[in-house]
C-alpha cells in the first residue's frame, strides 16, 4: 500500500525567498511521484512528476523535486517565491501504472510581501 | 486538445432532489476518476474507472450516490437524493498511465 505525508498544512515564505515543501511518501515498490498545484476555484494542475531516471525533477513555473529514495522523500523547491505561487500543493504517490494516485492532504503556500 | 469537461461548474439544488454531474475525459485516456474535495475532508476519491469498467468504488459514502461510464467519453455521478452534508467540489480527472492526472475544473455543489 502507498501513503504520504505532506509536513505543514500551511507555509509562508517572504516574496523572493526559498520555497521548500515537505513531502515524504511510503510505498513496498518503486513509486511515481507527482506534485500538483491548485490555484482558488480551480482543478489540480500537474506540476511536475518522477517516474524513473533522474532523481532531480524539473517542472513548470520554476519549481524542482529531488527523489530520495534513503530518505523516502519527494520534497519541492523553488529558488525565488513570487506572489503568484500562492495555492494549495499537493504530492502523491501510486505504485503502478493504472492505479489511483494516492494524494497528501496538501500545503496551502502563503507568499508575503 | 480541451481537457477534461465538467458540467455544470455550479449546481444548486434543494435536500432530496437528484443531482446529475457530468464528465467527459480527455479522448485516448483510458482511466476516469471522480474526487469530492470539503475543507473538512481534503480530496477524497469515489470512484474511478479503466477501459469504463469500474475498479474500485471503495470511496463512495453512501448507496445514495452512484457513477456510470457507458463508453469511453462519458461519465456521470449522480447523487439521490441529496443531503447537505454532500455540498462538496467535485472533481473528474482522467489518465492514460502513469503520466499522471489531468483534472477538470470541477462542479460545485451546494445543497440547501
Amino acid at each position: 500500500a502507498q501513503s504520504v505525508t505532506q509536513l505543514g498544512s500551511h507555509v509562508s515564505v517572504s516574496e523572493g525567498a526559498l520555497v521548500l515543501l515537505r513531502c515524504n511518501y511510503s510505498s513496498s515498490v518503486p513509486p511515481y511521484l507527482f506534485w500538483y498545484v491548485q490555484y482558488p476555484n480551480q482543478g489540480l494542475q500537474l506540476l511536475l512528476k518522477y517516474t524513473t531516471g533522474a532523481t532531480l525533477v524539473k517542472g513548470i513555473n520554476g519549481f524542482e523535486a529531488e527523489f530520495k529514495k534513503s530518505e523516502t522523500s519527494f520534497h519541492l523547491t523553488k529558488p525565488s517565491a513570487h506572489m503568484s505561487d500562492a495555492a494549495e500543493y499537493f504530492c502523491a504517490v501510486t505504485a503502478n501504472r493504472d492505479d489511483k494516485i494516492i494524494f497528501g492532504k496538501g500545503t496551502r503556500l502563503h507568499i508575503l510581501p | 486538445d480541451a481537457g477534461v469537461i465538467q458540467s455544470p461548474r455550479h449546481e444548486v439544488t434543494e435536500m432530496g432532489q437528484e443531482v446529475t454531474l457530468r464528465c467527459k475525459p480527455i479522448s485516448g485516456h483510458n482511466s476516469l476518476f471522480w474526487y469530492r474535495q470539503t475543507m473538512m475532508r481534503g480530496l477524497e476519491l469515489l470512484i474511478y474507472f479503466n477501459n469504463n469498467v469500474p475498479i474500485d468504488d471503495s470511496g463512495m459514502p453512501e448507496d445514495r450516490f452512484s457513477a456510470k461510464m457507458p463508453n469511453a467519453s462519458f461519465s456521470t455521478l449522480k447523487i439521490q437524493p441529496s443531503e447537505p452534508r454532500d455540498s462538496a467540489v467535485y472533481f473528474c480527472a482522467s489518465t492514460q498511465g502513469a503520466g499522471g492526472y489531468t483534472f477538470g475544473s470541477g462542479t460545485r455543489l451546494t445543497v440547501v
